[in-house]
């Protein structure tokens, strides 16, 4: 059974920290990686897509992916009450076009 | 760029009829779309992929008779819920795969989603 693990939360931070997220998968096959954010009764949204080792910097979130640990982050800086919302960590299914998501983690940024 | 729209965004109906929701990707070719299903404070869970031209692949415990996919185009595809009973009530969100581009990474951009409301 391929998975994607998620810590639920929730994750409660103050305005202007840093928000860690942490996601792990158990498919070696996977190649690429997609962290959405999913505001409360709307659809995802995609954030970031990672696929090499390493950092992937994008304003400000940057994604962490250690593929030997079979693990993949989300840090958000400067968080903002506008962040918060559940995210939500994908692992692409290694021969698939399919994308197996994670449970989520819900981030609330308290003003 | 990758918007994908759905139609309509949200219906109620009533036990036992049928209702059809659609999803285009407005400005990109999609050769793969996906349907979603999402209860309240649940993930989401893939009911079925849908190929351009061909049947859909569904998942394991959706039953392909009671959700009819169809994907007439490379922008269109089509869910249709058939007799509809209350446990179907749940948002539905579909998403599509580039034909082109970004393809390589599977990358997926999700509908808005359409919530169906069966009394």
């Amino acid at each position: 059974q391929k998975e994607v693990e998620q810590n639920s939360g929730p994750l409660s931070v103050p305005e202007g920290a840093i928000a860690s997220l942490n996601c792990t998968y158990s498919d070696r096959g996977s190649q690429s990686f997609f962290w959405y954010r999913q505001y409360s009764g709307k659809s995802p949204e995609l954030i970031m897509f990672i696929y090499s080792n390493g950092d992937k910097e994008d304003g400000r979130f940057t994604a962490q992916l250690n593929k030997a640990s079979q693990y993949v982050s989300l840090l958000i800086r400067d968080s903002q009450p506008s962040d918060s919302a559940t995210y939500l960590c994908a692992a692409s299914q290694g021969g698939s076009e399919k994308l197996v998501f994670g449970k989520g983690t819900k981030l609330t940024v308290n003003p | 760029g990758a918007v994908v729209s759905q139609h309509p965004s949200r219906v109620i109906c009533k036990s036992g009829t049928s209702v059809k929701i659609e999803c285009r990707s407005l400005d990109f070719q999609a050769t793969t779309m996906f349907w979603y299903r999402q209860f309240p404070k649940k993930s989401l869970m893939l009911m079925a992929t849908s190929n351009e031209g061909s049947k859909a692949t569904y998942e394991q415990g959706v039953e392909k008779d009671k959700f009819l996919i169809n994907h007439a185009s490379l922008t269109l595809s089509t869910l249709t819920v058939t007799s509809a009973h209350p446990e179907d009530s749940s948002f539905y969100i579909c998403s599509a795969r580039e034909a082109l581009g970004r393809a390589a990474y599977n990358e997926q951009f999700f509908g808005p989603g359409t919530r169906l409301t069966v009394l």
